[in-house]
């Protein structure tokens, strides 16, 4: 079954406690991201990748890390969380075409609380 | 500045009646849109898309219009079902760009 794969679904922890979501992809895709979804703001770009070894910056990239070494997996490192990264967090991810990213396949999402 | 707007974050309709979802965007270099749906604990799933290069696509009961010159899309369900209660995305992007700008949703609530 085509999926994307967040880890883990739930968390709590607390501030400056380092942290990795883990996310994967079993469709052989070059594109994925990292969104978080906050109550008013809708989904806002955290990072994503073009293919391996290459990331870039979305919109609100202040706080995190990735890494790309392997095509299939995407983790969203948080260095020394805050509790306004308090948020869902969805890792995506596509087939790059013609029409850029096309359509994104999304994970179920990762909740984190961070006190 | 937001690139990609929806201006209602809510709308109500009676079930069988059109749902008409709206999206305007700022970005004239954007040449394709997507529309989201997302239901409460899961991940937003994909729905309809549209190239500019159209001014309509058709799927079922989901329709998008995209006028250009207004930089406007609308997403129309019908007949709307209940399970069609959601919140939805509008999405863009560029040809070249590596990112998917998503606008901030509306949520839907169909009444039986």
């Amino acid at each position: 079954e085509a999926q994307v794969t967040q880890n883990p679904r739930y968390l709590i922890t607390v501030t400056g406690k380092k942290l990795t979501v883990t996310c994967s992809q079993n469709m052989n895709h070059e594109y994925m991201s990292w969104y978080r979804q906050d109550p008013g703001l809708g989904l806002r770009q955290i990072y994503y990748s073009m293919n391996v070894e290459v990331t870039d910056k979305g919109d609100v990239p202040e706080g995190y890390k990735v890494s790309r070494k392997e095509k299939r997996n995407f983790p969203l490192i948080l260095e020394s969380p805050s509790p306004n990264q308090t948020s869902l967090y969805f890792c995506a991810s596509s087939r790059l075409g013609a029409t850029g990213t096309g359509e994104l396949f999304f994970g179920e999402g990762s909740r984190l609380t961070v006190l | 500045d937001q690139q990609v707007k929806q201006n209602s974050p809510s709308l109500s309709v009676q079930e069988g009646r059109i749902s008409i979802l709206n999206c305007d965007y700022t970005n004239s270099m954007f040449d394709y849109f997507l529309w989201y749906k997302k239901y409460p604990a899961e991940g937003p799933t994909f729905l309809i898309s549209i190239s500019s290069i159209k001014d309509k696509n058709e799927d079922g009961r989901f329709t998008v219009f995209l006028n250009k010159s207004a930089k406007h899309l609308s997403l129309h369900i019908v007949p709307s079902q209940p399970g069609d209660s959601a919140v939805y995305f509008c999405a863009a992007s560029g040809g070249s760009q590596g990112n998917l700008i998503f606008g901030k949703g509306t949520k839907l609530s169909v009444k039986p």
